[in-house]
């Protein structure tokens, strides 16, 4: 069983739509949840970053973390085709020197 | 303008052939790391780096070698022992290996690795 589990898709919805992206995990030691977006072809770029539990909003985007349930939620409100991109989670245990976990990566498609 | 650049783009090998893959950045970060992407695979981390002339394998480092005699470059060597090297290749860098400095990463545009 792999330590982070993402959808891979592809996920596709209509220009406006909200959109829901997850992620779970099973190890409790995580502590620090992230979310990096990826075009096509480039390095990912860092989305949202969330510590323990609890939600952070930024513009169209809002991260949400469940510990209890090992539980990730990306939401993107009034989605754009520029949103068409793979999202990656990955998080990190607090005693990990460098190592941050990916999950697959889940390509989204934002039709006009 | 600063960040990472990654060379080249492109990269073909042989069967057989050692080929290293450039990574430089000016963004006077003591962090580098190398990370394997495939298809539905997610990243993996090669090796990283927390300051010049020291590095510690990642997950899938058998195959792989790395360097860092300089703070602003971490080349990727994928020897002719890594039996499966096809994959897009990147290398990210943070302020810091140790939390709360590293948990933003910066990356590279990648390089597409295949064998011929």
């Amino acid at each position: 069983q792999k330590e982070v589990e993402q959808d891979p898709g592809p996920l596709s919805v209509p220009e406006g739509a909200i959109v829901s992206l997850n992620c779970t995990y099973s190890n409790s030691a995580f502590q620090y949840f992230m979310w990096y977006r990826q075009y096509s072809r480039k390095g990912p770029e860092l989305l949202m970053y969330t510590y323990s539990s609890g939600n952070k909003e930024d513009g169209r985007f809002t991260a949400q973390v469940d510990k209890s349930s090992k539980y990730i939620s990306l939401f993107i409100r009034d989605s754009q085709p520029s949103d068409s991109a793979t999202y990656l989670c990955a998080m990190k245990k607090t005693s990990n020197t460098g190592k941050l976990i990916f999950g697959q990566g889940t390509t989204l498609q934002v039709k006009p | 303008d600063g960040g990472i650049t990654q060379s080249p783009k492109y990269l073909f090998r042989k069967e057989g052939q050692n080929v290293t893959l450039s990574c430089e950045q000016n963004l006077n970060h003591d962090a580098m790391y190398w990370y394997r992407q495939d298809p539905g695979q997610g990243l993996r981390l090669i090796y990283y780096s927390q300051i010049v002339n020291d590095f510690q394998k990642g997950d899938i480092a058998e195959g792989y070698s790395v360097s860092r005699e300089k703070k602003e470059s971490f080349p990727l060597t994928v020897t002719s022992a890594q039996k499966n090297p096809t994959a897009f290749y990147l290398c990210a860098s943070s302020i810091g290996a140790d939390l709360p400095t590293n948990e933003k990463l910066f990356f590279g545009s990648g390089t597409q690795l295949s064998v011929l």
